[in-house]
């Protein structure tokens, strides 16, 4: 079966130092792999999204970045935290099968980032 | 105009209450639509996935799509406790385009004994 694990789960910066949160899925191959941050009354904004290796879109003008150096990892980081960086980060995979009902997203457990 | 509306809530029912949560949607392209329930701190997880318009039924949750309305639903019988989340509409076009969904901010749902 088909696993995702994200971390850390819980992250307290200051503000202007780095980031780095990771992701990994395991048991697939060549899945779909996504960044969203959720934020109180905003639900789930999408970030980043990545169909390979190396194949990163980006969905919002941010202070993050992606990237994707294994089939099943992907990374989120940040150079410069900002305050408004603060939310909860979660990743998700999915598969691209044309299939109805095969390619549903499925989350990790989120990593929460508090900026100070 | 946001592509997804869902009311916030919250909304609060006794147990053993049947539960209706909603959302609205603007873009006709969507064609598959789901319903994912999250518990405080933790990821969302799918409870239930719908393309044609009418109902699903998997135990006591019910999904109801109105493509004609851009309306979609879920229902909730006998509620319970342990239901006490929030629930998030989600839905996407065809396939294709990195499968990216668009989602609702959520209904935060709190069933009391």
């Amino acid at each position: 079966s088909q696993t995702i694990h994200q971390w850390p789960a819980t992250l307290v910066q200051p503000v202007g130092s780095p980031l780095s949160l990771e992701c990994t899925v395991e048991g697939t191959s060549n899945p779909n792999l996504y960044w969203y941050r959720q934020a109180a009354g905003r639900g789930l904004q999408l970030l980043f999204y990545s169909v390979g290796i190396g194949q990163i879109s980006s969905e919002v003008p941010q202070n993050l970045s992606a990237s994707r150096p294994q089939d099943r990892q992907f990374i989120l980081s940040s150079k410069k935290l900002l305050l408004s960086d603060s939310g909860f980060y979660l990743c998700a995979w999915s598969l691209e099968t044309g299939v109805p009902g095969a390619n549903v997203l499925t989350f990790g457990a989120g990593s929460r980032l508090t900026v100070l | 105009q946001k592509e997804v509306e869902q009311d916030p809530g919250p909304l609060s029912v006794p147990e053993g209450a049947i539960v209706s949560l909603n959302c609205t949607y603007s873009n006709s392209a969507f064609q598959y639509f789901m319903w994912y329930r999250q518990y405080s701190r933790k990821g969302p997880e799918l409870l239930m996935y719908t393309y044609s318009s009418g109902n699903k039924e998997d135990g006591r949750f019910t999904a109801q799509v109105d493509k004609s309305s851009k309306y979609i639903s879920l229902f909730i019988r006998d509620s319970q406790p342990s239901d006490s989340a929030t629930y998030l509409c989600a839905m996407k076009g065809f396939t294709g385009g990195g499968n990216k969904l668009t989602f609702g901010t959520g209904t935060q749902l709190k069933v009391e004994l």
